[in-house]
């Protein structure tokens, strides 16, 4: 089945730092990855939408300005928090449908634990 | 706007127990229905998908039945087991290929006791 991955599947950084969180295809292409943060116990929140070759689509709310969305490939999108404070500290996940379906399906990466001290 | 609503958890059961966890949904349109489970530790997989009313998905025991006139989606096992537990979301989607965005409900955290 379709696999994403994402690097690094945890990090420990300093109040001010940007952290870069990357999420990949392996064995298929995407035009389109969505970005979702999710606090303890709760629900995904989709953050933004990286489209490949043009700018991001943020949702209401998201600073965009503070969390700085790659579409670098058709198989690689970065999540760059910059400025990280400690109210950043999440788990973020990113997902893709693949390119060859065009249906709602999508697939998951294992997320990222970010932890701002 | 579009949103899931799901039975708070935890849900706690004995090994071999019967499972229902609820769901209903608010939409404009015509969504996609998901159930999505996350074990500890690891990221969301799809467990079943319905794309039309009254279509039922199914897959490893589990099933949910799109119903368009009570706008729900429940998720139901005959018998759970241990390596079930683990958190389920219900989730829809709408809009085109390309463009689909996914609206997640809480969570319902399962937790099965042999």
């Amino acid at each position: 089945g379709a696999v994403v991955s994402q690097h690094p599947s945890w990090v420990i950084c300093k109040s001010g730092t940007s952290v870069k969180i990357e999420c990949r295809s392996l064995d298929f292409q995407a035009t389109t990855m969505f970005w979702y943060r999710q606090f303890p116990k709760q629900s995904l929140m989709l953050m933004a939408t990286s489209n490949e070759g043009s700018k991001a689509t943020y949702e209401q709310g998201v600073e965009k300005d503070k969390f700085l969305i790659n579409h670098a490939s058709l198989t690689l999108s970065t999540l760059t928090v910059t400025s990280a404070h400690p109210e950043d500290s999440s788990f973020y996940i990113c997902s893709a449908p693949p390119l060859r379906t065009g249906g709602p399906e999508q697939y998951f990466g294992p997320g990222t634990r970010l932890t701002v001290t | 706007g579009n949103s899931v609503t799901q039975m708070e958890g935890p849900v706690t059961l004995s090994e071999e127990a019967f499972l229902t966890i609820n769901c209903t949904y608010t939409a404009t349109g015509y969504p996609s229905l998901f159930w999505y489970v996350q074990y500890p530790g690891e990221g969301l997989q799809l467990l079943l998908k319905a794309t039309k009313a009254d279509d039922k998905g199914s897959n490893k025991g589990f099933e949910a039945t799109y119903r368009k006139e009570t706008t729900s989606f429940h998720l139901e096992k005959g018998s759970v087991q241990v390596s079930d537990s683990a958190v389920y979301f219900c989730a829809l989607t709408e809009g085109t290929s390309g463009t689909y965005k996914y609206i997640f409900g809480t969570g319902t955290r399962l937790k099965v006791l042999a």
